[in-house]
């Protein structure tokens, strides 16, 4: 296991409201990614970060935005959410570019 | 983006069967993974093939990156109820990292007794 703690691991909040989703990982990981799994859909890509301050968007990071101060801890804010943004968000960390991912166990949130 | 067809969606099998699956893609991939997701858990990395034709085994589990690279197949032997999950594939594009990830949309594996 590659010591990857997400929280909070259940929300509910209120369409409009902002909400942080965080990534602690242990195993000092370069690369952290943030998915969101629907159903239909599998995985998809939000953001992901190759290091401290260095992020980039994935396939649909439009609502999303992330920050990464620090090796270990890679943060999701949804400034304003949706209800298209209730989904369960996984965190995952690799050591190397490969596909060969370390997952979190999920957020899920929920947007009324 | 690129697609990833995962195939069957689902499937119901008896204790004791062996288990087909397959992904096939419209993209050539360098890379195909296989994963399972545990109901309430993120996925976790069964296989990993790294070259047209391989074929690599993990325990019941058996798969091979296909020699055309736009699809590859996983197998169990033997099911067993802790093999229920969904298992996905994912494909790894040219470029070589894991923003280049794509993924199936699974396959639920039910197990009877």
């Amino acid at each position: 296991d590659a010591g990857i703690t997400q929280s909070p691991r259940h929300k509910v909040t209120e369409t409009g409201t902002p909400v942080t989703l965080r990534c602690h990982q242990t195993e000092n990981h370069r690369y952290m990614y943030w998915y969101r799994q629907d159903p239909g859909h599998g995985l998809r890509l939000i953001h992901y970060s190759y290091g401290v301050k260095d992020t980039d968007k994935g396939e649909v990071s439009d609502g999303y935005s992330v920050s990464r101060s620090k090796t270990e801890d890679f943060l999701l804010t949804l400034e304003s959410a949706t209800s298209s943004q209730t989904s369960v968000y996984f965190c995952a960390t690799t050591g190397t570019q490969g596909g060969e991912l370390f997952f979190g166990e999920g957020s899920r949130l929920t947007v009324l | 983006g690129q697609q990833l067809n995962q195939s069957p969606q689902s499937m119901f099998i008896q204790e004791g069967e062996d288990v087909s699956m397959n992904c096939t893609s419209s993209s050539i991939f360098n890379t195909w993974l296989w994963y399972k997701q545990d109901p309430g858990e993120g996925p976790v990395l069964l296989i990993a093939l790294y070259k047209a034709g391989e074929l690599t085994s993990n325990g019941r589990l058996t798969a091979q990156f296909g020699i055309t690279r736009k699809d590859s197949f996983l197998n169990i032997s033997a099911s067993i109820p802790s093999d229920v999950g969904i298992y996905f594939c994912a494909g790894q594009g040219v470029s070589g990292t894991a923003s280049k990830l794509t993924f199936g949309t699974g396959t639920r594996l039910q197990v009877t007794l």
